[in-house]
């Protein structure tokens, strides 16, 4: 089966510890994309990668980081200085045909930090 | 920036009714795109319209451009109570969501 996949669904964690969540696609998508939703919000992107070994800040970067060792995988680390980490953290994948960019979202990794 | 702007916030319809969501943007845009989300999931593709389109049809679902406006809607008919969800307009590569449309549809 082709898809995207995260793992896990729920995560807890302490405050002053970093958390790396996982997202990994076998859909042979060049770019691979990060969000954040709060409650009741919409989606911010917090980082993109259109190619292996290359991403860029979206619009809420600080306190994350991002790797892009691999086509297939695009891991997302939540660092104790991100002030505000609990939340639903989505990742998503797409080709780069042309202009057409219709995003295949995984199912989500719900984060929380006390 | 933020694109994609929905309105309502909030819908809420009998089954078999038509619900129709709108979604404003602030840049020139090569396409828009509506998601769907049921809660606590990721988001699901639902259509595409290129902005030399005006009009595309996907089942019960229609959507119409506008880009003098820098306008789009989205219109689902005969709607039914799995369509519960919230709706979410997206352009660009980079694709910026807004809050979204929650919609609901009492049986």
């Amino acid at each position: 089966d082709g898809g995207i996949t995260q793992s896990p669904k729920y995560l807890f964690r302490k405050e002053g510890q970093n958390v790396t969540l996982s997202c990994e696609q076998n859909l042979n998508h060049d770019a691979m994309y990060w969000y954040r939703q709060d409650p009741g919000q919409g989606l911010r992107l917090i980082y993109y990668s259109q190619i292996v070994n290359d991403f860029q800040k979206g619009d809420i970067a600080e306190g994350y980081s991002v790797s892009r060792e691999k086509k297939e995988s695009f891991p997302l680390t939540v660092t104790s200085a991100q002030k505000n980490p609990t939340a639903f953290y989505l990742c998503a994948s797409s080709t780069r045909s042309g202009k057409v960019y219709e995003q295949y979202f995984g199912p989500g990794t719900r984060l929380t930090v006390t | 920036s933020q694109q994609g702007e929905e309105d309502p916030q909030a819908l809420s319809i009998q089954e078999g009714e038509n619900a129709t969501m709108n979604c404003s943007y602030k840049t020139s845009i090569n396409n828009l795109q509506w998601y769907r989300q049921n809660s606590g999931r990721g988001l699901v593709h639902l259509i595409l319209i290129r902005s030399n389109e005006r009009e595309k049809h996907s089942g019960r679902l229609r959507v119409t451009l506008d880009t003098s406006k820098k306008s789009s809607s989205l219109l689902i008919t005969a709607s039914r109570a799995a369509d519960t969800a919230s709706y979410f307009c997206a352009t660009d590569a980079k694709l910026t969501f807004g809050e979204g449309t929650q919609l609901t549809v009492n049986p």
